[in-house]
Formats: C-alpha cells, structure tokens, sequence
C-alpha cells in the first residue's frame, strides 16, 4: 500500500462545483503539502500544514482551501471550480529534518478536470 | 519571477552514455536543493541532495554538483539507462524559508 494516498485519483466536473481532494499519509510525518501540476509550469506550492493548528498559504492558495482533520489527513477543497483549474494535484509529505523542508514524499496524484 | 530554472524542456541520449541535467537558481538565500524524479502516472519520488556546504554529493550512478558563485547546480547520470527516461525536477530551499520551490522540469529520453 502507497504511504501517502491521494483520492480520488481522477475527477471530472463542472464549473461552479465544490470538490474536495483528500490525501491519507501513513509516514507519521508532521508536514504536509499540496502541489499543483501544470505542463510547462512544474510543481507549484497550494498550501501547507507544519502540524494539526498550522496552516499556511503557498505561492497560489486563491480559489483553494484546505483541512487539516487530523496528522495523518489534509484535504484540499476548491469552492467553485473553475477551467483553469484543471491540474494535476500533488499531496507531499515531510519529516521536516533539523529545520528544513527536506526529502518530500509524493502521492500519486489527482488529475482534476474542470469542464 | 521564477527562482529556480531548468531552461532545458527536454533532453535525449544515447543508452550507457553521460546524461547532464542543469538547473539554475537566483536567490543567493538557497542552501539545500534536491533532485526528483517523475514517471508518468506516478508522483515525484527523491533522487539525491546537495547541502551548499558541499560542492559535489555522489549516489550510485547520479552525481550532483554544485557551483554557488555560478548559482548553478547539474545532476549527472552515468551511465544512462532506458529506465532513467522521466521528467528531473530541480528545486531548493532556504533563506528561512522551509518551502521547496521547484523548476519546470527537464524531461529526459534515453535511447536503447
């Protein structure tokens, strides 16, 4: 079984619809990320939670919102989907070594697609 | 601005051979970068680190270097297989900052 699962692992939906992407990590680690995809654009930083009451805004937090329900589960939210958010959505995780971010560890991805 | 930048979308070579994936950096904050690895479907997995106390960090067939005054780091790969054919990502931390930022990737081919 993968250490970090993200769900789903594909969605297709339609413009103005509140979805939800879930991520589950079995690492134990404190930190966790979520990432967005774009061709061309690489790995982008939404949101992320150093611990359970730690949450922070990454460098394209607008349009998303996140839930840190426990160590092991952060959620990311999209209110009201639009297009341009049709991604590939990364959940991370991260043990957060002597003060630095550190090896991340990735799920496997959530393809979202906006219609 | 982009901090981190892989100006190289694609590479490809030839099986058993070097392969040279660069990546450049503009904050002089950067002191820890690392190299991942992405197969399609999959999702980015750890290839190796470089601390900027150090110029060069070897693991197996990958090798990376590190040239502070030049802001440039590359990730060697000998010799290059046909299943080291994925997107490299180069990304950095540091300055306070315990967020990784990544480049665009360089996505290498590696021909039987």
């Amino acid at each position: 079984d993968a250490d970090v699962t993200q769900t789903p692992r594909n969605r297709i939906t339609k413009t103005g619809k509140r979805i939800m992407l879930e991520c589950s990590q079995t690492k134990g680690h404190d930190r966790m990320y979520w990432y967005r995809q774009d061709p061309g654009l690489g790995l982008r930083l939404i949101y992320y939670s150093f611990d359970v009451k730690d949450i922070n805004k990454g460098e394209i937090s607008d349009g998303y919102s996140v839930s840190r329900q426990a160590q092991a589960k952060f959620s990311l939210s999209l209110e009201s989907a639009i297009p341009n958010q049709t991604a590939l959505y990364f959940c991370a995780t991260s043990p957060g070594v002597r003060g630095r971010t550190g090896e991340l560890f990735f799920g496997e991805g959530s393809r979202l697609t906006v219609l | 601005d982009q901090q981190v930048k892989q100006n190289s979308p694609s590479l490809s070579v030839q099986e058993g051979r070097i392969s040279i994936l660069n990546c450049d950096y503009t904050n002089s904050m950067f002191d820890y970068f690392l190299w991942y690895k992405k197969y399609p479907a999959e999702g980015p997995t750890f290839l190796i680190s470089i601390s900027s106390i150090k110029d060069k960090n070897e693991d197996g067939r990958f090798t990376v270097f590190l040239n502070k005054s030049a802001k440039h780091l590359s990730l060697h790969i000998v010799p290059s297989q046909p299943g080291d054919s994925a997107v490299y990502f180069c990304a950095a931390s540091g300055g306070g900052s315990e967020k990784l930022v990544f480049g665009k990737g360089t996505k290498l081919t590696v021909n039987p």
